[in-house]
This record gives C-alpha cells, sequence and structure tokens, in this order.
C-alpha cells in the first residue's frame, strides 16, 4: 500500500496568514492527489484534485501544487473558517490512503 | 442534487458482523465510470479507505480489512451495502459512504456519516 505522510501535524496560524502543508507518497502518484478539509463533526469538504485542480466553488486562496511524490496545499491568507483539519488523499493505486491529517487551528 | 445518507445499527457487539447501507439520489450508479465507496473515521483520527464498488461491479477493498468486508450495489433501489464480519472495537469509527463521478477522480459528495460503536 502507498504510505502518505503530512507536515505539520498541525500548526497555529492568524487570521491573513499563508499556511502551507506538505504532503509526501511513498511512491510515484504523477497527479493522483486530492485535498480534503474536515471540520469537527462534519463529513470532508473535497478542495483541490489532480494535485493542483480546485473544486468549483472553493475560495481561490487555496491552491495545490506538486507531482510525483511531493505536494503542497497552500492557503494564501488564512480566513476564520478555513481553520480545520486538512487531509490528502492518493488515488492512484488501490488501496486508496490518506495522510494523517494537518490541524490548523488558532494562534 | 446528488445526496448520500449511510444507515445501519449504531451499536454491535465483539464478533458480530456490521451491515451499513448508503442510499444516495442524483445520480446512478449504472453510468459509466461512476463509483461509490465507503471511507471511516475512528475517533479523533485520521480519515481511512475502506472499500469501493464501480458501475461495473469492479470492488476495491482496504488491504488490512478484505478478508472482513464485502460490498455490493443494488442499482434498482440506488442502494450500496458495506458487510464488515467480526466486528471489534477498533472497528469503531463514523462511516461515511461518499460518490465519485470518473474513476481515479476525487470523492465529491459524502453522507453525513453514521457512528458505529462496538461494545459488548
Amino acid at each position: 500500500d502507498i504510505q502518505m505522510t503530512q507536515s505539520p501535524s498541525s500548526v497555529s496560524a492568524s487570521v491573513g496568514d499563508r499556511v502551507t502543508i506538505t504532503c509526501r507518497a511513498s511512491q510515484d502518484l504523477s497527479t493522483w492527489l486530492v485535498w480534503y478539509q474536515q471540520k469537527p463533526g462534519r463529513a470532508p469538504k473535497l478542495l483541490i484534485y489532480a494535485a493542483s485542480s480546485l473544486r468549483s466553488g472553493v475560495p481561490s486562496r487555496f491552491s495545490g501544487s506538486g507531482s510525483g511524490t511531493n505536494f503542497t496545499l497552500t492557503i494564501s491568507s488564512l480566513q476564520p473558517e478555513d481553520f480545520a483539519t486538512y487531509y490528502c488523499q492518493q488515488a492512484n493505486n488501490f488501496p486508496f490512503t490518506f495522510g494523517p491529517g494537518t490541524k490548523v487551528d488558532i494562534k | 442534487q446528488i445526496t448520500l445518507k449511510e444507515s445501519g445499527p449504531t451499536l454491535v457487539k465483539p464478533t458480530q458482523t456490521l451491515t451499513l447501507t448508503c442510499t444516495f439520489s442524483g445520480f446512478s450508479l449504472s453510468t459509466t465510470g461512476v463509483s461509490v465507496g465507503w471511507i471511516r473515521q475512528s475517533p479523533g483520527k485520521a480519515l481511512e479507505w475502506v472499500a469501493l464498488i464501480y458501475w461495473d461491479d469492479d470492488k476495491r477493498y482496504r488491504s488490512s480489512l478484505k478478508n472482513r468486508l464485502t460490498i455490493t450495489k443494488d442499482t434498482s433501489k440506488n442502494q450500496v451495502v458495506l458487510t464488515l464480519t467480526n466486528m471489534d472495537p477498533e472497528d469503531t469509527a463514523t462511516y461515511y459512504c461518499a460518490h465519485t463521478p470518473s474513476p481515479g477522480g476525487p470523492t465529491e459528495n459524502w453522507g453525513q456519516g453514521i457512528l458505529v460503536t462496538v461494545s459488548s
């Protein structure tokens, strides 16, 4: 199975900050990488697919980049509604696997 | 509008079999490329991909659960059923069903989830 890691595991940030989350895969994913946002008690919400494609309706302050084994999710200017946990997921090989998550909380 | 909803028992005893049903609307599981899958999340833990079934009845399973899992579909009822045998307290989790409109594509639509507790 492909192993996914994320760093940092948590980050404390202020409104307006730029936040970058890294996701690494144990095998080449090409660009088969997805980012989700999850708030407590809620189902995950799709943000970015194919490593860098923004889902329709997702604010443009979210962006994704990378290919192969290294990927990044960036929030250019953190907003109050962005405090949540973010997960990467590989969709290159079955079984699909998720990263351990990165919690973004208020500084 | 696409919706999915999970149903089933919220409390099962160890060694019992869990059967969860995902009832969906707004798409058809007979449409080429479409899949419905299950993802679970133990309390306070990360998401775990569990299983997936495609429009053509191709099925995929989480490696560590493969011997205990079965996923089936009833296209006429717009339902997907997940069965997990020999339940253990470590299987306590919120189970989500989710819709992926194209192979390898992102999971775009999720159910609200159902918390299943395994306890005697």
